[in-house]
């Protein structure tokens, strides 16, 4: 049973629009929340994380958007380009191990 | 050349047969770990070791075992290997307490078929 849910699978945006994946966890022990992204034929590699004491953090075109009570987090991809075609993948630890365990993945299309 | 190698790169055996896939990192981390990928599944953990002597199950071990032969090499073996451990497999690194707390370096990966 996966400790966290990821939706949509897969997603198709135009260039230029913004991409939304959405996450939710149910173990109240997780406080570290990272997003993976993963190109073709590559691992994934750290794009942007979050810690709950935080609601939002930016970093250029990617937001992570946090929501404690609800225990939910997203990622928001503005202005979405064609290289941000990817899989992405939400994941959560605890603080004292970092085993991280990761969503399905969402597979990202943006259509030029 | 990359941080974090994995080999082989691709492989394709029978079911029963001994598969090991090898990691060696020189990225100087503690941490290293195995994942298997699968569509729809997500990243899951099979194993972790935080230090040469350490070695951990994680959530998917069965039908799997590791050797951790050096702080840089961590290996993966299937002993008897069947279909449905055919996947994309990961080995990835950590440094705890390092830069961004948690960070996994990951390897390119290893896509093994199991006929």
């Amino acid at each position: 049973q996966q400790q966290v849910k990821q939706s949509p699978q897969s997603l198709i945006v135009q260039k230029g629009g913004i991409s939304i994946i959405n996450c939710a966890y149910e173990n109240t022990a997780f406080d570290y929340f990272p997003w993976y992204q993963q190109f073709p034929g590559k691992g994934p590699a750290l794009l942007i994380a979050i810690r709950p004491d935080v609601s939002e953090k930016k970093e250029g075109r990617f937001t992570i958007s946090f929501n404690k009570s609800a225990k939910q987090f997203s990622l928001h991809i503005m202005d979405s380009q064609p290289g941000d075609s990817a899989t992405y993948f939400c994941a959560a630890s605890g603080m004292d191990d970092y085993k991280l365990s990761f969503g399905a993945g969402t597979t990202v299309t943006v259509r030029a | 050349d990359a941080d974090v190698t994995q080999t082989p790169r691709n492989r394709i055996t029978k079911t029963g047969k001994r598969i090991m896939l090898e990691c060696s990192q020189t990225k100087g981390h503690d941490r290293m770990y195995w994942y298997r990928q699968d569509p729809g599944l997500g990243l899951r953990l099979i194993y972790y070791s935080f230090d040469v002597k350490d070695i951990n199950k994680g959530e998917i071990s069965d039908g799997y075992s590791v050797s951790r032969q050096a702080q840089a090499k961590f290996s993966l073996s299937l002993e008897s290997a069947i279909p449905n451990q055919t996947a994309l497999y990961f080995c990835a690194t950590s440094d705890f307490g390092q830069g961004e707390a948690g960070e996994l370096f990951f390897g390119e990966g290893s896509r093994l078929t199991v006929l």
